[in-house]
């Protein structure tokens, strides 16, 4: 089945510091999704992607939907310890009806105060 | 209004017991979705409700696991004979229909020890 990759699989960075993450797959997706997860809690939808090429903003999140339709990427600007968390990218397979989303391992952020 | 709440958070069972899951989510949603998230991993999908439609049960990963949702709403994910490998955060989901914006309960953390 359709896979997410995300890279890099932790980041420890220090407070201010911007952040880039990416997700690849082998086949196309049509939707991204960006996802945060904090301890305990379920993950919470930051970003949406619909489009090929889409860049999105949420605040000091930046997402853009990679032209190949095979990857995307998250940018957070001037961390802050509230970024601490793992952050995912998911989509829907390319499978007519497929309501169920894929989702990457996830890229640790830790914020070194 | 209220998100998507899971009971219990916590589920400590002995191996070879049953174990009941619920989920109510959000007023309105036609879609549900329940999802597992191994510790420190990503969420695979398990199964998955829209209206009145049969259930998507590809995920589930064993004849063990079974899911229902009653009245178009509440739903709950069952596990007989628990295993050990079963032990996991159990993550419940709904989104309006045909959207990909799901939104997450904070999950049942389910030990079998």
């Amino acid at each position: 089945g359709q896979q997410l990759n995300q890279s890099p699989q932790s980041m420890f960075i220090q407070e201010g510091e911007d952040v880039s993450m990416n997700c690849t797959s082998s086949s196309i997706f049509n939707t991204w999704l960006w996802y945060k997860q904090d301890p305990g809690e379920g993950p919470v939808l930051l970003i949406a992607l619909y489009k090929a090429g889409e860049l999105t903003s949420n605040g000091r999140l930046t997402a853009q939907f990679g032209i190949t339709r095979k990857d995307s990427f998250l940018n957070i600007s001037a961390s802050i310890p509230s970024d601490v968390g793992i952050y995912f990218c998911a989509g829907p397979p390319i499978i007519q009806g497929a309501q169920k989303l894929v989702f990457g391992q996830g890229t640790r952020l830790t914020i070194n105060p | 209004g209220a998100g998507v709440s899971q009971s219990p958070s916590n589920k400590v069972t002995e191996k070879g017991k049953d174990v009941e899951l619920r989920c109510d989510p959000i007023s309105g949603h036609t879609a549900l979705y329940w999802y597992r998230q191994s510790l420190g991993q990503g969420l695979e999908f398990l199964i998955y409700f829209q209206g009145n439609s049969a259930p998507d049960k590809s995920g589930l990963p064993s004849d063990r696991f079974s899911a229902e949702r009653t009245g178009g709403s509440v739903s709950t994910l069952t596990i007989q004979r628990t295993q050990q490998e079963d032990s996991a955060v159990y993550l419940c989901a709904s989104s309006l229909a045909v959207q990909y914006e799901q939104f997450f309960g904070p999950g049942t953390r389910l030990t079998v020890l």
